[in-house]
């Protein structure tokens, strides 16, 4: 069965200061990949997904960047992170192919920037 | 790009009670409409998805209904549980065009016993 990891679980970072938020997918080749972020008490806003090796689409232009070096592998980072960068990030996959599927949640990390 | 309008944002029933929450979509091309249930501090989980060729479907006691031409859908969960008690959220894409799903803000459920 699939699996899906995300490390760290929680985060207190300094503005200012960089990110890199680390996504990995068990049990499953060539999957889609995708990045959420979640404010606190609101909804689920797309940043990045990917549906390949070295193929990042942006959903949102902000100070985040994403990448996916290997094929179950997908990293959010930033050089310099901003208060409002705040929140739970959610990495999700679906199975790869023409469109999207049903998408499968991580367990989240949950950053604070102070 | 698609929109998603979903209502109500919270809803407070009795244990019992059926629950229902709509949502309305923009793009006539969308044709995968999911589900998810998200209780606090957790990650999002999938309850029930619906394709658009079908007009319903169920699962013991959650059901989501689809109007294609009014472009509308809707959850309903009958025999209410404290434990439903969570943040729901519809999305809509068009799975033949865009891999992105787009939520609709979300729905507090509140089950009192």
């Amino acid at each position: 069965s699939q699996t899906i990891h995300q490390w760290p679980a929680t985060l207190v970072q300094p503005v200012g200061s960089p990110l890199s938020l680390e996504c990995t997918v068990e049990g499953t080749s060539n999957p889609n990949l995708y990045w959420y972020r979640q404010a606190a008490g609101r909804g689920l806003q797309l940043l990045f997904y990917s549906v390949g090796i070295g193929q990042i689409s942006s959903e949102v232009p902000q100070n985040l960047s994403a990448s996916r070096p290997q094929d179950r592998q997908f990293i959010l980072s930033s050089k310099k992170l901003l208060l409002s960068d705040s929140g739970f990030y959610l990495c999700a996959w679906s199975i790869a192919g023409g469109g999207t599927d049903t998408q499968y949640f991580g367990p989240g990390t949950r950053l604070t920037v102070l | 790009g698609e929109n998603v309008e979903q209502h109500p944002s919270t809803l407070s029933v009795q244990e019992g009670d059926s629950a229902v929450i709509k949502c309305t979509y923009s793009d006539s091309a969308s044709n995968y409409f999911p589900w998810y249930k998200q209780e606090l501090g957790k990650r999002p989980q999938l309850i029930i998805d619906i394709r658009s060729n079908v007009g319903e479907k169920k699962d013991q006691r959650i059901a989501v209904t689809l109007n294609k031409t009014a472009k509308h859908f809707s959850l309903h969960i009958t025999e209410t549980q404290p434990e439903d008690s969570a943040v729901y959220f519809c999305a809509a894409v068009n799975s033949n065009s865009g891999y992105a799903l787009n939520f609709g803000k979300g729905t507090s459920l509140l089950v009192t016993p």
